[in-house]
């Protein structure tokens, strides 16, 4: 089973930041938070994983609180092109194949113009 | 430049024919990985491998089999497809030397058994 809480969907106006909440309340101390998104008719695309500290890249920014029993996902400046379903995951770094991706529903964010 | 590519978009197969799904990653991977995902259910794994002729169950193998021969194939089969096998499949790659242990995913093939 899916260790995360997504809400189902969220709304965000076009230009505007989207911010994505996940909750994990039973992770581990070794496990990192990944997030994925899966745009329609199109395989899941990784977008960033952490583990304690904020981590940023050219797609998202991720703030994982401090307890490290949930995170948000922010992108700054939402395009429509960010319409997707959002998977948040947690899973160890290492372990190879026997380390798998395990997805629940995700959140279906829509942006509005 | 598409990394993980799956042979078929769209597929429709009879009950009872023996399908094969198809995928093939560029990026030397050691892990692949075959999904399939329904609607309210998301994405749930059928089987995977670690590296050529291995081969592990994942969630729901029943009704499907798997064979790598070549590190960069990973071949889905459905002995005998039945109408509950369709479904969007997806195929996945993976590596223990990229700097974030993430999986590329292709585009899917959408499965309807008629």
């Amino acid at each position: 089973d899916a260790k995360t809480t997504q809400p189902t969907s969220m709304d965000c106006a076009e230009g505007r930041a989207a911010n994505l909440p996940c909750n994990h309340s039973t992770i581990s101390g070794n496990e990192y938070v990944y997030w994925y998104r899966q745009i329609h008719s199109q395989g899941p695309q990784y977008i960033i994983h952490g583990l304690k500290n904020n981590e940023t890249n050219e797609m998202a920014s991720l703030i994982i609180t401090e307890d490290r029993k949930s995170s948000t996902l922010i992108l700054p400046h939402a395009t429509l092109r960010d319409t997707a379903v959002y998977y948040c995951i947690v899973r160890l770094l290492y372990g190879g194949a026997t380390n798998k991706l395990i997805f629940g529903t995700g959140t279906l964010l829509a942006v509005q113009p | 430049d598409v990394k993980v590519t799956q042979s078929s978009r769209y597929l429709v197969k009879r009950t009872g024919e023996k399908v094969f799904l198809e995928c093939v990653q560029d990026m030397d991977h050691e892990n692949m990985f075959w999904y399939r995902q329904d609607p309210g259910l998301g994405l749930r794994l059928i089987y995977f491998s670690y590296d050529v002729k291995m081969k592990e169950k994942g969630d729901i193998p029943e009704g499907y089999s798997v064979s790598r021969e070549k590190k960069e194939r990973f071949s889905l089969i459905l002995e005998s497809a039945s109408t509950n096998q369709t479904s969007m499949y997806l195929c996945a790659s993976s590596s223990i030397r990229d700097n974030y242990y993430g999986y590329t995913f292709g585009s899917g093939t959408r499965l309807t058994v008629v």
